[in-house]
Parts: structure tokens; sequence; C-alpha cells
């Protein structure tokens, strides 16, 4: 069956530049939500988007930005890197309609800022 | 943890017997769901136990969830050295679109 894929696997950036993950779901999923997980911790998570509207939005830096395309893949974009955003990005896809459905989650991006 | 607490934080066991792991959670949900990660690796789905739901199983898994109590335990019946890796407990927030991850336990299961 289809997952979710992430591109980049891995990312290394330094300090101040820009980085850009995407995030394509599971086919005929329609919501997204990215996560962060730093080294030892519970994933945090950062926005989600429903019909590529922003349906949540939680710890997610005012240097981060996000979107949803018309094909359903989203876009995590990362600005003014700093150290501490070093971590694993991970994507997640679900279908949307009853309540209490699965977040299928990617394999992750694992950024490193030098 | 933004949601609560993942109890034990550790647990280690031998090949063949059972591990419990318990959640607590702050808020009301709309259901809770548990995933297996393995070290530094991507997230996998286990199971989902709905709000109106006490009682849930799949395979060698049986999930409890108490809302009165705002908890929740993962049993792994006959643990396999498999079955090594980091467990969390997330929950679908009622009024969010969102999961909100409890701290984790890390199993490990020494053949």
């Amino acid at each position: 069956a289809a997952g979710v894929i992430q591109s980049p696997r891995h990312l290394i950036k330094e300090k101040r530049e820009t980085a850009t993950l995407k995030c394509y779901p599971i086919p005929r999923h329609d919501t997204v939500y990215w996560y962060q997980q730093g080294p030892g911790q519970d994933p945090q998570f950062l926005i989600s988007f429903y019909e590529k509207m922003q349906s949540d939005k939680g710890s997610i830096p005012d240097r981060f930005s996000a979107q949803q395309f018309s094909d359903y893949h989203s876009e995590l974009n990362m600005s003014s890197l700093e150290l501490g955003d070093s971590a694993l990005y991970f994507c997640a896809s679900s279908r949307r309609g009853r309540k209490g459905y699965e977040q299928y989650f990617g394999p992750g991006t694992r950024l490193t800022v030098t | 943890s933004q949601q609560g607490e993942e109890d034990p934080q550790a647990l280690s066991i031998q090949e063949g017997e059972n591990a419990t792991m318990n959640c607590s959670y702050k808020t009301s949900i709309n259901n809770l769901q548990w995933y297996r990660q393995n070290s530094g690796r991507g997230l996998v789905h286990l199971i989902l136990i709905r709000s109106n739901e006490r009682e849930k199983h799949s395979g060698r898994l049986r999930v409890t969830l108490d809302t009165s109590k705002k908890s929740s335990s993962l049993l792994i019946t006959a643990s396999r050295a498999a079955d090594t890796a980091s467990y969390f407990c997330a929950t679908d927030v009622l009024y969010g679109n969102k999961l909100v991850f409890g701290a984790g336990t890390i199993l490990r299961v020494k053949s």
C-alpha cells in the first residue's frame, strides 16, 4: 500500500539558511500534519491542513511557514535556521470524515543545522 | 510532554513476557492512538481507540481507555525481541486537528 512520502530524507544546512521540506500524502487523504521531534523527545505538533486550508496550529515558529497545494502535497518552509531546529520532521496524513481517523506518518526528514 | 505522562519511561523484559505501558492525558479527546518508533525512524500506527470505547484488541495488542481517569494502557502479550522500540500514545484532541503525544516508553525485549 502507498505510504506518506517525504523528501528529502536528510538535509544539512548552515545557520541562517533556508530549507524546504516536502510531503506527499497517501492517495485520497485530504489532511496533512507536520510534527517536529527533537533528540530523545516526543513529537510536537506544528501545523495541519485540511483541503488546503490551515486547520490547526501548534508551536510553529514564525520563521516557519507551510501550505498545502491543490494536489494535496504540502511543503514546510523554514527560514533563518537555528541550531535548535535540528530535529526529525514528520509529515502525516489522514482521510478526514467521521470522527476517529488514523494518522499515518512518513519516514521523516532529518534536518541538521550546523 | 504537552499532554501527559507515560509510565514507565523504560521497560526491560524477557522474550515471551507481557509488557504493559500506561499513558495519561489532560484534555478531552476524540480518540487515542498508539504508535511505535524504532530508534530514530518513522512512527508506525498500532491501534486507535475511540473515546466511547473501553477496550480494543489487535493481534497481540490490547488497549484500554478510561476517559474518567484520562488514562490508557497498552498491553503487548508474548513479547518478541522485534518489539524492542519506543511506544507513544497520542491523543486526537477534541476541537482540534492534531495529535498530542505523550513522552513515550522505551521497551527493550531481551532474547
